[in-house]
């Protein structure tokens, strides 16, 4: 089983839509967690970090549910300038390691 | 704001060859990464280096070496490169002494070796 899941897409959604991600983890010991957006061809790059109680940046609301082991990713008011892979990492505590998912592609249709 | 940067973007190869892939970033940042990206694999790690001359395995590493002997400048060595070495190599580096995990990746050097 692999340490970070997610689900590959794509989702093909239309602008204005509200869309959801996923992304599991199965090492209980996991402390930090965060979501980086990569375009094609481009370097990933910080979208946000997940706390426990949950967090929003304008458009963008992060989630943590440590019981079931999954983060998530809600994106509302879906732009076309949205499109793009979007890579859940994990941290497990007292490590540097940073374990990538493979992403999960978003494509926002006009 | 931090800015990474790799020697090449686009590199071709033969199989054999040497091969040096230079990062440096200009924010005095203690840790350094290099990692490989494919198509349904993700990002694996290939090296860590905490600082000047520390390094520490990561998840692949065979087939590569690296080198930090300053603190800007993380190379990453392919002793003798191989058809399975190509692939999208991505550095980045991340201040160690704060809190903060974010990771600043450079744009990235896409080898290919015939």
């Amino acid at each position: 089983r692999k340490e970070v899941e997610q689900d590959p897409g794509p989702f093909n959604v239309p602008e204005g839509a509200t869309v959801a991600f996923n992304c599991t983890y199965s090492n209980s010991a996991s402390q930090s967690f965060f979501w980086y957006r990569q375009d094609c061809r481009k370097e990933p790059k910080l979208l946000m970090s997940v706390y426990s109680s949950g967090n929003e940046d304008g458009r963008f609301t992060a989630q943590l549910n440590r019981a079931s082991q999954y983060i998530s990713l809600l994106i509302r008011d879906s732009k076309l300038s949205d499109s793009a892979t979007y890579l859940c990492v994990v941290i497990t505590s007292g490590t540097y390691k940073y374990i990538f998912g493979t992403g999960t592609r978003l494509k926002v249709l006009a | 704001d931090v800015k990474v940067t790799q020697s090449s973007r686009y590199l071709v190869k033969r199989t054999g060859e040497k091969v040096f892939l230079e990062c440096v970033q200009d924010m005095d940042h203690e840790n350094m990464f290099w990692y490989r990206q494919d198509p349904g694999l993700g990002l694996r790690l290939i090296y860590f280096s905490y600082d000047v001359k520390m390094k520490e395995k990561g998840d692949i590493p065979e087939g590569y070496s690296v080198s930090r002997e300053k603190k800007e400048r993380f190379s990453l060595i392919l002793e003798s490169a191989s058809t399975n070495q190509t692939s999208m190599y991505l550095c980045a580096s991340r201040d160690g002494t704060v809190k903060g995990y974010e990771q600043y990746f450079g744009p990235g050097t896409r080898l290919t070796v015939t």
